[in-house]
């Protein structure tokens, strides 16, 4: 199926530091999810992007659905210690039996 | 507004049993998928269900199953249980039915293990 590379894997960072994670694909998709996972409880939706080029801001979050349609990035600015977690990209695709696919996550450690 | 919630949290089963998961929706929204999640494979879609009918399908065997009630309620039912179903089983909800890009929202999970 459908593969999202997300990046990086896991992020090493002291508090108040900005950080940045992507994803990119070979396949087009239609609709840019970010999500955060805390241990044994579901993602949380965080951003949803629609169109091509749109820019997205959640409070410190940013994040922006590329132009080509095959990436995303999220960025989080001034990181705080809740900001742990694992991130998850999902792109829905515009057609096919997944409808909608992960990337592998990006785990963030915060330095106090 | 309440959020998706799952039944049970934890659940613990051998090899060869069945178990049914139960996923309750946002309230107002139709359509419900679900997701298996383990450390190997990731996050991956097993059906979506709307309006009682199940709209698609990922990749899955025969063993894995659903259905949804008249009140989008649905639930998960895995039948002959293997080791490597041992995974945390997520459920999602939105309005409209995927295809139309509508965001889902997630469950806290059901986390099966099977001995």
């Amino acid at each position: 199926g459908q593969q999202l590379n997300q990046s990086p894997q896991s992020m090493f960072i002291q508090e108040g530091e900005d950080v940045s994670m992507n994803c990119t694909s070979s396949s087009i998709f239609n609709t840019w999810l970010w999500y955060k996972q805390d241990p044994g409880e579901g993602p949380v939706l965080l951003i949803a992007l629609y169109k091509a080029g749109e820019l997205t801001s959640n409070g410190r979050l940013t994040a922006q659905f590329g132009i080509t349609r095959k990436d995303s990035f999220l960025n989080i600015s001034a990181s705080i210690p809740s900001d742990v977690g694992i991130y998850f990209c999902a792109g829905q695709i515009i057609q096919g039996a997944q409808k909608l696919v992960f990337g592998q996550g990006t785990r963030l450690t915060i330095n106090p | 507004k309440a959020g998706v919630t799952q039944t049970p949290r934890y659940l613990i089963k051998t090899r060869g049993q069945q178990v049914t998961l139960s996923c309750s929706p946002i309230s107002g929204h139709r359509s419900v998928s679900w997701y298996q999640q383990t450390p190997g494979q990731g996050l991956q879609f097993l059906f979506e269900y709307f309006s009682e009918t199940q709209r698609n399908k990922g990749n899955f065997p025969g063993r894995f199953s659903g259905r949804q009630f008249s009140n989008s309620r649905s639930e998960m039912n895995v039948s002959t249980l293997e080791l490597g179903d041992s995974a945390l089983y997520l459920c999602a909800s939105s309005y409209k039915i995927l295809r139309d890009s509508d965001t889902q929202y997630f469950g806290p999970g059901t986390r099966l293990t099977v001995l």
